[in-house]
């Protein structure tokens, strides 16, 4: 089945430590994007890839960085100079301008 | 800046009702409008788009209105289900910089049996 897989589901960190979370996709799609999701907010974006080797930074992207080397791949790494990194991150994909974004199912971070 | 502004936190409608969700958005380089349905700690589903070409699309419950004069999108859900309560968020997107894709904050539906 296609799609795209965020791994892992719940991630633990101590404050200080940088953290990489995973988004996968078998979709072919171009395009990919982060997003956060706070308590009783909406989806913020954090950065978003039109094509590999290219990203944009979205309307939150301070404290993050990320990297798009394969078409499929397209990991978020939450540096310490992140204010509140504890969150809600979801990772999405489209195939064209005119498509929905599919969504992966998230990974809470928690950093303490 | 808000760019995308969904200005209900919550709406609360009667089965077999219909729901009214209402969209806002303020950068004229938008063109291309989707709403989704979210679980808490899923991620979102799509439901339904619209072109800024088109006015209005429907797919069978769902309808969404454009208006584009006004910056204003709808989504209206006829008739409502106790299993449509959920939160949607409305998403609209710009072809320079890249397909960036904003969403709104959510309004959180509560369809009532």
């Amino acid at each position: 089945d296609g799609g795209i897989t965020q791994s892992p589901k719940y991630l633990f960190r101590k404050e200080g430590q940088n953290v990489t979370l995973s988004c996968e996709q078998n979709l072919n799609h171009d395009a990919m994007y982060w997003y956060r999701q706070d308590p009783g907010q909406g989806l913020r974006l954090i950065y978003y890839s039109q094509i590999v080797n290219d990203f944009q930074k979205g309307d939150i992207a301070e404290g993050y960085s990320v990297s798009r080397e394969k078409k499929e791949s397209f990991p978020l790494t939450v540096t310490s100079a992140q204010k509140n990194p504890t969150a809600f991150y979801l990772c999405a994909s489209r195939t064209d301008y005119n498509s929905p974004l599919h969504f992966g199912n998230g990974t809470r971070l928690t950093v303490t | 800046d808000q760019q995308v502004k969904q200005n209900s936190p919550s709406l609360s409608v009667q089965e077999g009702r219909i729901s009214i969700l209402n969209c806002d958005y303020t950068n004229s380089m938008f063109d291309y409008f989707l709403w989704y349905k979210k679980y808490p700690a899923e991620g979102p589903t799509f439901l339904i788009s619209i072109s800024s070409i088109k006015d209005k699309n429907e797919d069978g419950r769902f309808t969404v209105f454009l208006n584009k004069s006004a910056k204003h999108l709808s989504l209206h859900i006829v008739p409502s289900q106790p299993g449509d309560s959920a939160v949607y968020f409305c998403a609209a997107s710009a072809r320079t910089g890249g397909f960036k894709t904003i969403f709104g904050a959510g309004t959180r539906l509560f369809v009532k049996a």
